[in-house]
């Protein structure tokens, strides 16, 4: 069965600097991969999706990850915080056929001026 | 001009209790879900409908009940409400069920039980 590790529950940056969250993932074909961003009582916004092709994706707010076959990772990405990102982030694999889901248990960010 | 809402934003009951969340989406979309999120923040699917044909169904107890009266809404019914069922329940929304289709989610439901 598929899983998504996010092996960092919290990461405090400081506003200016790169951030990197991580994800690894566990799935028998080629994944559907996601990023999610959840602000505090706010539903989930998709950052970013890697289906195929450039193994390096391009998001909202700057944001991008890079998908690694061979370590079965998809870590995301920002060269430079800001106050606003401070969120949960939430990594998923989806399944080809019927669109479900599976979760990272979430990496919250904070950000320090 | 909400894309995913759901009703009411916070739900407060007594144990044993029935109660439903409702959840409408305005994009057209002909794929529909429910996610939990327990209190670890840990975000599981219990639920799909495309066109209203139940695809997905976790493991969940049979006290929960998903309703799909038309597209463009899925209601979620849980019977007999119990402590473990206090949770944030989000509805979500996708164009069809392909593992491509990016699915857009609704605000969230805090439902706690006392």
């Amino acid at each position: 069965a598929q899983s998504v590790t996010q092996p960092d529950i919290h990461i405090t940056v400081s506003e200016g600097a790169s951030l990197e969250l991580r994800c690894n993932y566990s799935y028998g074909a080629t994944p559907y991969l996601f990023w999610y961003v959840q602000s505090p009582g706010q539903g989930l916004q998709l950052l970013l999706k890697y289906f195929s092709g450039d193994t390096l994706v391009q998001g909202i707010k700057g944001f991008e990850a890079e998908f690694k076959r061979s370590q079965s990772s998809f870590n995301l990405r920002k060269p430079s915080v800001h106050w606003s990102d401070a969120a949960e982030y939430f990594c998923a694999v989806g399944e080809k056929y019927g669109n479900k889901l599976v979760f990272g248990a979430g990496t919250i960010l904070r950000v320090k001026s | 001009d909400t894309a995913v809402s759901q009703t009411p934003k916070y739900l407060v009951t007594q144990m044993g209790n029935d109660k439903s969340i409702k959840c409408e989406q305005n994009l057209g979309h002909d794929t529909m879900y429910w996610y939990k999120q327990d209190s670890k923040k840990f975000l599981k699917i219990m639920f799909s409908y495309n066109n209203k044909e139940l695809i997905i169904n976790e493991t969940v107890p049979n006290r929960f009940s998903p309703k799909s009266p038309d597209k463009a809404h899925l209601n979620l019914h849980i019977n007999s409400l119990e402590l473990g069922d206090s949770a944030v329940y989000f509805c979500a929304s996708s164009q069809a069920s392909r593992g491509t289709d990016t699915q857009y989610f609704g605000p969230g439901t805090r439902l706690t039980v006392l």
